[in-house]
């Protein structure tokens, strides 16, 4: 068990900008949260997937930002037109079949929009 | 629609001294509440969880939290700080056992002072 991995770990990024994210969860967690993180605040949900089905969004996850899970493994978060209010820590979540409830984060990415 | 709210941002102990975290929930449901700690620059790591068994659950590193149905309430405690207990902490709060996301609060950062 490798735990839940992110990549890169930190990006910077001119306004205006694309970006995409990457996520692997732990192996056979069929769910994968994805939340964002700001300054001095706790995470908020963005996103989840159910194996490659994505199930629920956040109103936060406005037209610019686009998830998949295409064969119910890793995931990848994209940003278009990156703006510097996206600038933040985005965490990966996954948990297991048989309690969904408990999650486990990867390290995060941290984004920094100039 | 679930909340928490965590009472002080910050709070400082002095090594050896009692840790209280307040944290204060809203659900609908039956909840599901967690604590998780963050330490700089990296992702979350889970504490303990409250799944609707015992009140009183113990996690790691000999943190224990009750859950109060009645006070609505999910208070971290540690009866002895040790210096490596400084973070942030997060509380946390699901709507049961198939939820798809948890709902966190703004955390509170703990100080230990030698």
């Amino acid at each position: 068990d490798t735990g839940v991995s992110q990549d890169p770990r930190h990006k910077i990024t001119k306004r205006g900008q694309n970006v995409t994210f990457r996520c692997d969860p732990i192996s056979e967690h069929n769910r994968l949260y994805w939340y964002r993180q700001t300054l001095g605040q706790g995470p908020e949900f963005l996103t989840y997937f159910q194996n490659e089905a994505q199930l629920e969004k956040s109103r936060l996850l406005s037209d610019r930002f686009s998830a998949e899970r295409p064969k119910g493994s890793f995931s990848t978060l994209e940003i278009q037109r990156t703006e510097q209010g996206d600038s933040a820590m985005y965490l990966c979540a996954s948990s297991p079949v048989a309690q969904p409830y408990e999650q486990y984060f990867g390290p995060g990415t941290r984004l920094t929009v100039t | 629609a679930q909340s928490v709210t965590q009472l002080g941002s910050h709070v400082s102990v002095s090594e050896g001294a009692l840790v209280l975290l307040r944290c204060n929930y809203s659900s609908s449901v039956p909840p599901y509440l967690f604590w998780y700690v963050q330490y700089p620059n990296q992702g979350l790591q889970l504490l303990l969880k409250y799944t609707s068994a015992a009140t009183l659950v113990k996690g790691i590193n000999g943190f224990e939290a009750e859950f109060k149905k009645s006070e609505t309430s999910f208070h971290l405690t540690k009866p002895s700080a040790h210096m490596s207990d400084a973070a942030e902490y997060f509380c946390a709060v699901s709507d049961g056992a198939n939820a798809g996301k948890s709902t966190f609060g703004d955390g509170t950062t703990l100080t230990v002072k030698p």
